[in-house]
């Protein structure tokens, strides 16, 4: 069966701060994955996505970027954090083709100070 | 702008009782509907998915999709208080990889 993993599970960072989210898939191949934050009392908001290694597409600009650099592996990063990057931070994946449905990791808090 | 509306509730039913919970749609060419439950604090959890017009029950869930009406509703029959939580609608818009994903609304089953 297929498991997915997101690590930390919660950060607190300082305004300015660097900033590295991993996620990683378990038993399934060239899954098509996805970023996206909660605000607090809010709905998802999709950052980025990836069909392949090396292939990231961005819905919102700002000051993250994604990186995928092997097939089950999915990084969101930013160089200097902002307040406003506070939130929960989710990873998703679902099978590439086929059946749609998607399944989502545990998150990571992150606190922005 | 493709989107998917909920209301925010809270929804308060009785234990025991059926909860309905709707979603409407922009996109008309969409496809692919899905309803995930989400405890506070916690990840979405895939808990139905419908692609065609009509009802899909699984257990004491049922989501019924009428696309001419663009909206997609879940039913939650003998409601539990562990059924009390955030529930999100998402489609999937025909042609993309993406998903568009409703604010959602707070169920509340009172015991």
């Amino acid at each position: 069966s297929q498991t997915i993993h997101q690590w930390p599970a919660t950060l607190v960072q300082p305004v300015g701060s660097p900033l590295s989210l991993e996620c990683t898939v378990e038993g399934t191949s060239n899954p098509n994955l996805y970023w996206y934050r909660q605000a607090a009392g809010r709905g998802l908001q999709l950052l980025f996505y990836s069909v392949g290694i090396g292939q990231i597409s961005s819905e919102v600009p700002q000051n993250l970027s994604a990186s995928r650099p092997q097939d089950r592996q999915f990084i969101l990063s930013s160089k200097k954090l902002l307040l406003s990057d506070s939130g929960f931070y989710l990873c998703a994946w679902r099978v590439a083709g086929g059946s749609r449905e998607q399944f989502f990791g545990p998150g990571t808090r992150l606190t922005v100070l | 702008q493709k989107e998917v509306e909920q209301n925010s509730g809270p929804l308060s039913v009785p234990e025991g009782a059926i909860a309905s919970l709707n979603c409407t749609y922009s996109d008309r060419g969409s496809q692919s509907f899905f309803w995930y439950r989400q405890y506070s604090g916690k990840s979405p959890e895939l808990i139905m998915f419908i692609y065609s017009n009509g009802d899909k029950e699984d257990g004491r869930f049922t989501a019924q999709l009428n696309k001419a009406s663009q909206y997609v509703s879940l039913l939650i029959r003998d409601s539990q208080p562990s059924d009390s939580a955030t529930y999100l609608c998402a489609v999937n818009p025909s042609g993309t990889y993406k998903y568009i994903f409703g604010t959602g609304t707070r169920l509340k089953v009172l015991a």
